[in-house]
């Protein structure tokens, strides 16, 4: 079975500076996607970026980065330039592709992200 | 267009009483999924539609949890003689995945959740 676990449950940054959440996984499997949730307190689960296993180039969406490292099993996220509306929960998330369909989403617990002004 | 939509947004009931938790997905969207996420915790699958089909209820941690989908629309989530350990937000994504074979990445999108207080 998959697991994902996301080591720091709590973290804090200045605005403007950058951050670095951090995931490991497991699975015997070659053929998955990982992505990163946001999630305000609405509630409201957001996608902020997502990487294909069989991809060595690291996925990038604005002011998120990630740096996959899939021998390390291990997919963290960066964060540049901080805002204030970046505070929320981030969860590290894992989804088999059976090559024609997908499984469902295995979570960490997730990191709890302030940015301070 | 309308994104998922989820009903109620809150609901307090008694141990023991029944209720049912609605879902309404993306108009289109084939595939439906069922996710508990307890206080401080990650978010746990419960079970996945593909149409009216459910391929995949291994996440269901009991028998008193069902759920039914209709018109590849609609889900409702049953659960039966809630217990305090119940307690916990319901999310339901839905997303275009098919099983019929595509490479294509399909995002699930979330509702809001209903948050469920078992008192």
């Amino acid at each position: 079975a998959q697991t994902v676990t996301q080591s720091q449950p709590e973290m804090s940054v200045q605005e403007a500076e950058t951050v670095t959440l951090s995931c490991t996984y497991d699975t015997s499997e070659s053929n998955y996607y990982l992505f990163w949730y946001k999630q305000p307190p609405s509630r409201q689960m957001i996608l902020v970026i997502r990487q294909e296993a069989y991809k060595q180039q690291n996925a990038t969406e604005n002011r998120f980065s990630v740096n996959f490292q899939k021998a390390a099993k291990s997919f963290s996220l960066k964060i540049s330039d901080s805002q204030l509306g970046d505070t929320a929960m981030y969860f590290c998330a894992f989804m088999m592709n059976y090559g024609g369909s997908q499984g469902n989403l295995i979570f960490g617990k997730g990191t709890k992200l302030s940015v301070k002004p | 267009g309308a994104g998922v939509s989820q009903s109620p947004s809150n609901k307090v009931t008694e141990k023991g009483k029944d209720v049912e938790l609605r879902c309404d997905p993306i108009s289109g969207h084939t595939a439906l999924y069922w996710y508990r996420q307890r206080l401080g915790q990650g978010l746990e699958f419960l079970i996945y539609f593909q149409g009216n089909s459910a391929p995949d209820k291994s996440g269901l941690p009991s028998d008193r949890f069902s759920a039914e989908r209709t018109g590849e629309s609609v889900s409702t989530l049953t659960i039966q003689r809630t217990q305090q350990e119940d307690s916990a937000v319901y999310l339901c994504a839905s997303s275009l995945a098919s099983s019929r074979g595509s490479d294509s990445f399909y995002e699930q999108y979330f509702g809001p959740g209903t948050r469920l207080t078992v008192t």
